[in-house]
């Protein structure tokens, strides 16, 4: 079975400061990758998603992950962060032949200090 | 807009009680998903749904059933609560068939169990 590891659970930041969260994944066949945010009282959402193409994926609010698929890795980016950015992130994994089943990681709740 | 309701947002029962949970997704997915979202656990998998009257075991199916009789509606059951099944449930739908495709959630239940 596959497995995601988000490396940090807790990351606090003042806002304009880059963002880089880690997710690595164990897998060796064909996999979409997902990030999911959770704004604070809000449901659970789609951030960027990589299935195909470019491994280089942006996604809404300036968010953009980079997939190295010899390093089994789908690291999430911000070159400068908001204090609006304060969420719960989450990255996800779903082999192609599972599916639609995803395997998610623990999360990382990200605190932006104004 | 996809939407996915939960029936409610906030629930206490007691250690015993026969506990419905109710979804309903409103964009004709095929897939259907019950989680349960716990602190620095992320998101488990309870059940899955592919289709009316199927179901698959996720990674933590003990003590809850599911009910899938129609499309749109998948139904968690926990036959006995017990005080260790107090989480935040959150339900999911999506396309069947194409593992790429984005996971949409539902505000989620907070139930507590006493």
């Amino acid at each position: 079975a596959q497995s995601v590891s988000q490396h940090n659970h807790h990351v606090i930041l003042s806002e304009a400061a880059s963002l880089e969260l880690g997710c690595n994944y164990s897998y060796g066949g064909t996999v979409n990758l997902f990030w999911y945010v959770q704004y604070p009282g809000q449901h659970l959402q789609l951030l960027l998603k990589y299935f195909s193409g470019d491994p280089l994926v942006k996604g809404i609010k300036g968010f953009e992950a980079e997939f190295i698929k010899s390093k089994f890795s789908f690291n999430l980016r911000k070159p400068s962060v908001q204090w609006s950015d304060t969420a719960e992130y989450f990255c996800a994994v779903n082999p192609d032949t599972n599916a639609g089943k995803s395997t998610f990681g623990d999360g990382t709740t990200l605190t932006v200090k104004p | 807009d996809v939407k996915v309701t939960q029936s409610s947002r906030y629930l206490v029962k007691r250690t015993g009680e026969k506990v419905f949970l109710e979804c309903v997704q409103d964009m004709d997915h095929e897939n259907m998903f019950w989680y349960r979202q716990d602190p620095g656990l992320g998101l488990r998998l309870i059940y899955f749904s592919y289709d009316v009257k199927m179901k698959e075991k996720g990674d933590i199916p003990e003590g809850y059933s599911v009910s899938r009789e129609k499309k749109e509606r998948f139904s968690l059951i926990l036959e006995s609560a017990s005080t260790n099944q107090t989480s935040m449930y959150l339900c999911a739908s999506s396309f069947r068939d194409s593992p790429g495709d984005t996971q949409y959630f539902g505000p989620g239940t907070r139930l507590t169990v006493l």
